[in-house]
């Protein structure tokens, strides 16, 4: 079956760097992606990895080793607001998404 | 840029009532997608449609729900007896069709979702 793993929860300090890992097992693959969850609100996109290695977008960076199936989601300079849930999807063979549950994100002062 | 639209944003409903969901995608999106989640968990795939036709409904219970996106368009869900176990939010989702964009500005946008409550 197909079949996505991240930590259920995380805890860092503002300010700080944290790291949150997502490895996938899927039938192909046709792309990565990191979403942003509020509490109480949808999801919005983050990053798309599709080829190994590292994408930075600001204080965000996303990484992805294809034959190790992993992937890792960078957040720098931590701020309160970075408090929310990370959900990495992989996007299948069939061009179908698969979702792993999320990763809550809780930033302390 | 006009985002995904969802009506209503809450709704309560007691077991054995109907209820439905609309949702109005990004203009231009083909692929229109349905998901449950739950709090704490991540999305749940119901149903996913190209333009009119449905690729994936594996996970939607078709016992008691339906969806249809009839023109290609407007998209909507419905639950015909709801259950206590349906109390959860449901997300619309739509993106360009990816098996012919490639790899670039495929990600799904999602609307704002509709919190269920089946008391």
């Amino acid at each position: 079956g197909q079949n996505i793993d991240q930590p259920t929860e995380m805890t860092a300090t503002e300010g700080a760097i944290v790291q949150i890992n997502c490895t996938y097992q899927t039938s192909g693959f046709n792309g990565l992606f990191w979403y942003q969850q509020h509490a109480g609100e949808a999801p919005t996109f983050l990053s798309y990895n599709v080829l190994d290695g590292l994408e930075e977008k600001g204080r965000f960076s996303s990484f992805l080793s294809r034959s190790k199936g992993y992937s890792y989601l960078l957040l720098k300079e931590l701020q309160m607001k970075d408090s929310a849930s990370y959900l990495c999807a992989v996007r299948d063979s069939n061009y179908q998404l698969i979702w792993g549950a999320g990763t809550k994100l809780i930033i302390k002062p | 840029e006009a985002g995904v639209a969802q009506s209503p944003r809450y709704k309560i409903i007691e077991k054995r009532q109907s209820v439905a969901f609309w949702c109005n995608p990004i203009s231009g999106h083909a692929t229109l997608y349905w998901y449950q989640q739950i709090l704490g968990q991540g999305p749940k795939l119901l149903i996913q449609f190209q333009n009119n036709g449905v690729v994936d409904d594996s996970q939607l219970p078709k016992d008691r729900f339906s969806a249809e996106r009839l023109k290609g368009v407007d998209s909507t869900l419905k639950i015909q007896p709801a259950k206590l176990e349906d109390s959860a939010v449901y997300l619309c989702a739509s993106s360009l069709d990816p098996a012919l964009q490639g790899d670039e500005n495929t990600e799904a946008f999602f609307g704002q979702g509709t919190r269920l409550t089946v008391v």
